[in-house]
């Protein structure tokens, strides 16, 4: 099984309000990620967790609040966000921190008005 | 430093006929290489991975890539296209000093014409 879920699914919200968005792999990998993607674009790396600790931040603006409660679990807290932050946003996991293979979710499309 | 480049935007084949995509790596150690597809609204999947061994991986649905040192290159091919192919796909490269850094692609569009 190499499922990586996300929820929601879709997700509009204003420039005032704050959300979160949420990530699960139950494959036992200890790394996860969140990628930002622009239609037509590659995933742009945001954060990466690596056991369960923060290891990479690529400057990511601070509306953006990463979160990694267990193992398994991975949310991204989103408040004061601009329009220009819609897009899909991409949860992917990995066994560890070597060559393995990153398995990505569905992502979670957000639109900000 | 790490990079991938997909020269072309968009890739037109025939259903039935032959198709490859290509990728070309700059790497300052050893390439550990992936192909990733992508449908549309949807996340990306695995397709292949070359990290060391024979230069010809085969991967899901068909697919298959070349690893070629010498023109630092890992074109994605698939003997006979289907309708169903039709998709944008990545090539990525992970960082040797960093692996948990992936560097993707621009991306091609694969339109595959019944």
């Amino acid at each position: 099984d190499t499922e990586v879920t996300q929820t929601p699914k879709h997700l509009v919200m204003g420039m005032t309000n704050k959300k979160s968005l949420k990530c699960e792999q139950h494959m036992g990998h200890r790394a996860m990620y969140w990628y930002k993607q622009k239609a037509k674009k590659p995933p742009e790396l945001m954060f990466v967790y690596s056991y369960e600790k923060l290891s990479i931040n690529e400057s990511v603006p601070s509306r953006f609040s990463p979160e990694c409660p267990n193992s398994s679990l991975l949310n991204l807290h989103l408040h004061a966000l601009q329009p220009e932050d819609s897009a899909l946003y991409l949860c992917a996991s990995s066994q560890g921190t070597g060559v393995e293979t990153q398995y990505f979710g569905p992502g979670t499309r957000l639109l900000v008005l | 430093a790490q990079s991938v480049a997909q020269p072309e935007d968009q890739v037109n084949v025939a259903e039935g006929n032959p198709l490859t995509v290509k990728c070309t790596y700059s790497v300052s150690g050893n390439p550990y290489l992936f192909w990733y597809v992508q449908y549309p609204n949807r996340g990306l999947q695995f397709l292949l991975k070359y990290i060391t061994g024979d230069n010809l991986v085969k991967g899901s649905y068909g697919f298959e890539a070349e690893f070629n040192k010498s023109q630092t290159s890992f074109h994605l091919k698939k003997p006979s296209a289907l309708v169903s192919d039709s998709a944008l796909y990545f090539c990525a490269v992970r960082d040797g000093d960093n692996f948990n850094k992936f560097y993707f692609g621009s991306g091609t569009k694969l339109n595959v014409k019944p």
